[in-house]
């Protein structure tokens, strides 16, 4: 089981918003550190799609953005392209023991 | 621009040691701030950090694989080497090495490597 939690899967029709959650605890997203959110599509390495909560990195559209609150981090992705269809993970830094860099356990985003 | 490739064995028996090799350009490990870091995937599931080695030669372990895990870097090849002894089949996955920077209060991967497959199968 994951340190932090997303959803298994989240589905959108073309042109929708889609956001994606990921929920830790007071040991790593609560105790102030940054979120950073990751794309990877089928048979392929992982991309940086967000650093630091809320940066995109260059060549990543300012339709993908993400934003962080309390112990909660949230991906949104606005006008839904074909391309979007990936799995996707969110990353932090956990304090406690269990972890040192921790990765959310991964949402399967579908393009209806 | 920065790239990074790993190499090692596609097939290991249980019991076994397990060396990878990361070999990457357009980056020193010498720089103040960067990283290299070993990220698995077993088939189907999420990502899993393995460890991560600084410029400075610190060195971070998952604790869940601490007494089996080795990072060093050979800067001078520009190559970072995991090693993980005592593989089981449930070691079985896709192993990416990642170059790492730090923003604000965290580090993140920001290019990867494409990955290598290891099976654990007498």
């Amino acid at each position: 089981q994951s340190v932090l939690t997303q959803p298994p899967s989240v589905s959108g029709a073309p042109g929708q918003r889609v956001t994606i959650s990921c929920t830790g605890s007071s040991s790593n997203i609560g105790a102030g550190y940054d979120v950073h959110w990751y794309q990877q599509r089928p048979g392929k390495a992982p991309k940086l799609l967000i650093y630091g909560n809320t940066n995109r990195p260059s060549g990543v559209p300012d339709r993908i953005s993400g934003s962080k609150s309390g112990t909660s981090a949230s991906l949104a992705i606005n006008g839904l392209q074909a391309e979007d269809e990936a799995d996707y993970y969110c990353q932090s830094y956990d304090s406690t023991l269990s972890a040192s860099w921790v990765f959310g356990g991964g949402t399967k985003l579908t393009v209806l | 621009q920065i790239t990074l490739k790993e190499s090692g064995p596609t097939v290991v028996k249980p019991t076994q040691t397990l060396t990878l090799t990361c070999t990457f350009s357009g980056f020193s490990l010498n720089t103040l701030g960067v990283g290299v870091g070993w990220i698995r995937q077993p088939p189907g599931k999420a990502l899993e950090w393995l460890a991560l080695i600084y410029w400075d030669d610190d060195r971070r372990y998952s604790p869940f694989l601490k007494n089996r895990v080795t990072i060093t870097k050979d800067t001078s090849k520009n190559q970072v080497v995991l090693t993980l002894t005592n593989m089981d089949p449930v070691d079985t996955a896709t192993y990416y090495c990642a170059h790492s920077d730090s923003y604000g209060s965290g580090y993140y991967f920001d290019f990867w490597g494409q990955g290598t497959l290891v099976t654990v199968s007498s």
